[in-house]
């Protein structure tokens, strides 16, 4: 039982490249989200999506991008890295999206520097 | 504006006392509240939960009292164990299909 996978465990960047930072859950769960833990600051969202074909914004999107072409996989993109996301990210998914009882499962997280 | 806020960063307790963690939130449409705990390393996994129309919830050594009117919930862990030790995430289930929202995380130590 893999549940939710992310890769690379971490990463080393110069600033202005682009990354993609995957992730893939095999839960079939319909909403999957995207965010960074910064000492301090806690877990923001950055984007999310409630179901296959859909995204939304969360509280820090800018400088990111997502898609959501099938359930499972959930990529997240910055097009063109500066150090402020140098940050640990965290992939999760929840069976449906928004209010109620709505336990989100987390991957083991991304740690991406960039220099 | 933070909406949750967990206004102690860090909790240090003894062995086998009792830890209480707690939280606040703003808006007063949240209608669930979940506690996830987060080892050095590891994604965040859920530890309990409890809806508004309920005051308490209890699973084993941990119990989350929500008091609506003072829009506040705590997280009890007793006794607490060294294993406890990590760092506690508050969050929030608005209406609709918004995601939760979370407070910034107590990290709680417990002292053998």
């Amino acid at each position: 039982i893999a549940g939710i996978t992310q890769a690379p465990t971490s990463q080393i960047l110069a600033a202005g490249r682009r990354m993609t930072l995957r992730c893939t859950q095999d839960m079939r769960h319909n909403a999957m989200y995207w965010y960074r833990q910064d000492l301090g600051l806690g877990l923001r969202l950055i984007h999310y999506s409630n179901t296959a074909g859909t995204t939304g914004k969360g509280e820090v999107p800018d400088g990111y991008s997502v898609s959501r072409a099938n359930t499972d996989d959930f990529p997240l993109t910055l097009a063109s890295a500066v150090p402020s996301q140098t940050s640990v990210y965290f992939c999760a998914s929840s069976v449906l999206g928004g209010g109620g009882h709505n336990e989100q499962f987390f991957g083991p997280g991304t740690r991406l520097t960039v220099l | 504006d933070q909406q949750v806020k967990q206004n102690s960063p860090s909790l240090s307790v003894q062995e086998g006392r009792i830890s209480i963690l707690n939280c606040d939130y703003t808006n007063s449409m949240f209608d669930y509240f979940l506690w996830y705990k987060k080892y050095p390393a590891e994604g965040p996994t859920f530890l309990i939960s409890i809806s508004s129309i309920k005051d308490k919830n209890e699973d084993g050594r941990f119990t989350v009292f929500l008091n609506k009117s003072a829009k506040h919930l705590s997280l009890h862990i007793v006794p607490s164990q060294p294993g406890d030790s990590a760092v506690y995430f508050c969050a929030a289930s608005p209406s609709g299909n918004t995601p939760l929202v979370f407070g910034k995380g107590t990290r709680l130590s417990v002292i053998a």
